[in-house]
């Protein structure tokens, strides 16, 4: 199976910062990369499919980049609602592996 | 709108038997791969099983494997998730999801295993 893996685990930060976050995969999955915002008790949602895609509805003020085995996710100017878990998933294997997580939370 | 409903979680006893099962509404359900995926308690996202859009084609983590069997009815929308042999690491809230990298998944269906 490919592995991903996150940095940092967890990151505190405070409104208004710029956050990135960085997932690596194991192997090349291309840009077959997505990233999942999860809050306590609820469903993942996804912020970005394809490295760099953004989803209908979700904030210009995260972005992603990246190709092959390296990517990340920037929060552009951090907003009170963004505190949360965040995941990165590799789709290019049906094998579908997350990331372990970076929990950001309030510095 | 796309829904994604889980349903048959519980309390069952190590040893035990549980089946999911997945009520997809508001897509052609029989035009997609669906996937398995499971949270522990305080821990992150596993992915269970894979099922391709004609159940032909099926992939399970090695933590389930030989333990769990996916299945789907594609006439009736619906996923499935049988699970036998269950341990106690097999506690988790389980989601379905519509393909991979997906906006698509369920609220989620709490599995506890517990004498």
């Amino acid at each position: 199976d490919i592995q991903m893996t996150q940095s940092p685990s967890t990151l505190s930060a405070s409104v208004g910062d710029r956050v990135t976050i960085t997932c690596r995969a194991s192997q090349s999955i291309s840009s077959w990369l997505a990233w999942y915002q999860q809050k306590p008790g609820k469903a993942p949602k996804l912020l970005i499919y394809k490295a760099s895609s953004l989803e209908s509805g979700v904030p210009s003020r995260f972005s992603g980049s990246g190709s092959g085995t390296e990517f990340t996710l920037t929060i552009s100017s951090l907003q009170p609602d963004d505190f949360a878990t965040y995941y990165c998933q590799q789709y290019n294997s049906y094998h579908l592996t997350f990331g372990p997580g970076t929990k950001v939370d309030i510095k | 709108q796309v829904q994604l409903v889980e349903s048959g979680g519980g309390l069952v006893k190590p040893g035990g038997s549980l089946r999911l099962s997945c009520a997809a509404s508001g897509f052609t359900f029989s035009d997609y791969y669906m996937s398995w995926i499971r949270q522990a308690p305080g821990k992150g996202l596993e992915w269970v099983s894979y099922i391709s859009s004609s159940g032909s084609t099926i992939y399970y983590a090695d933590s389930v494997k030989g333990r769990f069997t996916i299945s789907r009815d594609n006439a009736k929308n619906s996923l499935y998730l049988q699970m036998n042999s269950l341990r106690a690491e097999d506690t988790a809230v389980y989601y379905c999801a519509r393909g991979g990298g997906s906006g698509y998944w369920g609220q989620g269906t709490l599995v506890t295993v517990s004498s």
